[in-house]
């Protein structure tokens, strides 16, 4: 079946500093790829999301590119901020029938940002 | 709109009791999803479905119970709560098969005792 597998947290960077969180995954199908973002308290919110291969998505600073021949997802920021402490999720959802209406989710990487 | 409610937010519960979680959602989504979330296991899917009157089991459908006789509401029904069940739950919606990013709830937080 479908598995998202993350890169273990959790991450501590320094303001201003470069993050990198790794994504890869494995599915039959050819799925959407996603990167959801929890903060404390509250449920997951959608950050970016790539369709097809080489799609960059991007959001807030984020980036990340469907690599295809990889298999992988990596959720890539040049400059965090304290604000972006938060616990970040690598998801698939693929679009085939028997898939439909499911999402498969990594274990999530918990990132506290210090000033 | 509202987005994806869910209600309660918080319940503690006695092994053995019975209770349901409610959710709603006002985008006309087709899709409708229940996940528990615990330490370090990421989301598991409970249930899920595909449309009013259709749903199928997900990667830990046991003690849960769930239907949808409406687009709008997916309620879970926890049966005989256990300890195990102690755990964060959302509720979680997206529009179709190509348009498929999921919008959450804010989810329930729930103890059994």
């Amino acid at each position: 079946g479908d598995s998202v597998t993350q890169m273990e947290g959790p991450v501590t960077l320094s303001e201003e500093a470069f993050l990198t969180i790794n994504c890869t995954y494995t599915a039959t199908g050819y799925p959407s790829l996603f990167w959801y973002v929890q903060y404390p308290g509250e449920g997951l919110q959608l950050l970016l999301k790539a369709t097809k291969a080489d799609d960059k998505g991007s959001n807030k600073g984020f980036e990340a590119t469907y690599r295809k021949e990889t298999t992988s997802f990596h959720l890539e920021k040049g400059s965090v901020q304290v604000s972006d402490s938060a616990v970040y999720f690598c998801a698939l959802s693929d679009r085939g029938d028997t898939n439909a209406g499911k999402s498969t989710f990594g274990d999530g990487t918990t990132l506290t940002v210090k000033p | 709109n509202a987005g994806v409610t869910q209600t309660p937010k918080f319940q503690v519960l006695k092994t053995g009791q019975s209770m349901t979680l409610q959710c709603a959602q006002d985008m006309n989504h087709e899709y409708m999803s229940w996940y528990r979330q615990d330490p370090g296991m990421g989301l598991r899917l409970i249930h899920y479905s595909v449309g009013a009157g259709i749903t199928d089991q997900g990667e830990v459908p046991n003690g849960y119970n769930v239907s949808r006789s409406t687009t709008e509401d997916f309620p879970l029904r926890l049966l005989s709560a256990a300890p195990s069940q102690t755990s964060v739950y959302f509720c979680a919606s997206s529009y179709s098969r190509q348009n498929n990013e999921q919008f959450f709830g804010p989810g329930t937080r729930l103890t059994v005792l």
